[in-house]
């Protein structure tokens, strides 16, 4: 089974400034997908960021980019420029692409690192 | 309007009591799933369903049964509650042929069990 782990419980960020949040999984899938999911206070889940396995190239998605790296089984989140707004709970996710396997269909989710952001 | 909503948003109840939790989609998905959040322990898989007929035990399904009546409609039931299951609940929604078959998340359920 997948497992994925976030080591980092809380982080603190000065807005404007540049954050990255861990996330290292624990797979023997060569094909799969992650996620970075941010929850805030109000309690939903929104997606943030994706990344294919497949592709090489980092996923960006305007402030918010990845560090994918295969080998190693990481997979950071860069935060660029803070934003009040971005103060929230983040989860790393692992989504297995084998459909013969126990976990296909699911994501398994790290602990999460809450992220505060001072003024 | 929300794509996936859940119902209710908060619900305290008593130990023994049958709960159900509702979810409905707008978005058109086949797939739909229920999480629980707990501290400290992200979410975990509860139950899982590809299609109206199609129904999938997750990691934690013991105590829990689901129903899915119709492609937006998936119900979670606790049978008879117990103070453990007192969690956030999340209905999640995702369509294998978008990219990375990404699951949408509804506002969830705080539901307290006493």
């Amino acid at each position: 089974a997948q497992t994925v782990t976030q080591s980092q419980p809380e982080m603190s960020v000065q807005e404007a400034e540049t954050v990255t949040l861990s996330c290292t999984y624990d797979t023997s899938e060569s094909d799969y997908y992650l996620f970075w999911y941010k929850q805030p206070p109000s309690r939903q889940m929104i997606l943030v960021i994706r990344q294919e396995a497949y592709k090489q190239q980092n996923a960006t998605e305007n402030r918010f980019s990845v560090n994918f790296q295969k080998a190693a089984k990481s997979f950071s989140l860069k935060i660029s420029d803070s934003q009040l707004g971005d103060a929230a709970m983040y989860f790393c996710a692992y989504r297995s692409l084998n459909a013969g396997g126990t976990s296909y269909g699911k994501l398994t989710f790290g602990q999460g690192t809450i992220l505060t952001v001072h003024p | 309007d929300a794509d996936v909503t859940q119902t209710p948003r908060n619900r305290i109840t008593k130990t023994g009591k049958r709960i159900m939790l509702e979810c409905s989609q707008t978005k058109g998905h086949d797939r739909m799933y229920w999480y629980r959040q707990d501290p400290g322990l992200g979410l975990r898989l509860i139950y899982y369903s590809f299609d109206v007929k199609d129904i999938n035990k997750g990691e934690i399904s013991d105590g829990y049964s689901v129903s899915r009546q119709a492609q937006a409609k998936f119900s979670l039931s606790l049978e008879s509650a117990i103070p453990n299951q007192t969690a956030l609940y999340f209905c999640a929604t995702s369509d294998p042929l978008a990219r990375a078959d990404t699951q949408y998340f509804g506002p969830g359920t705080r539901l307290t069990v006493l």
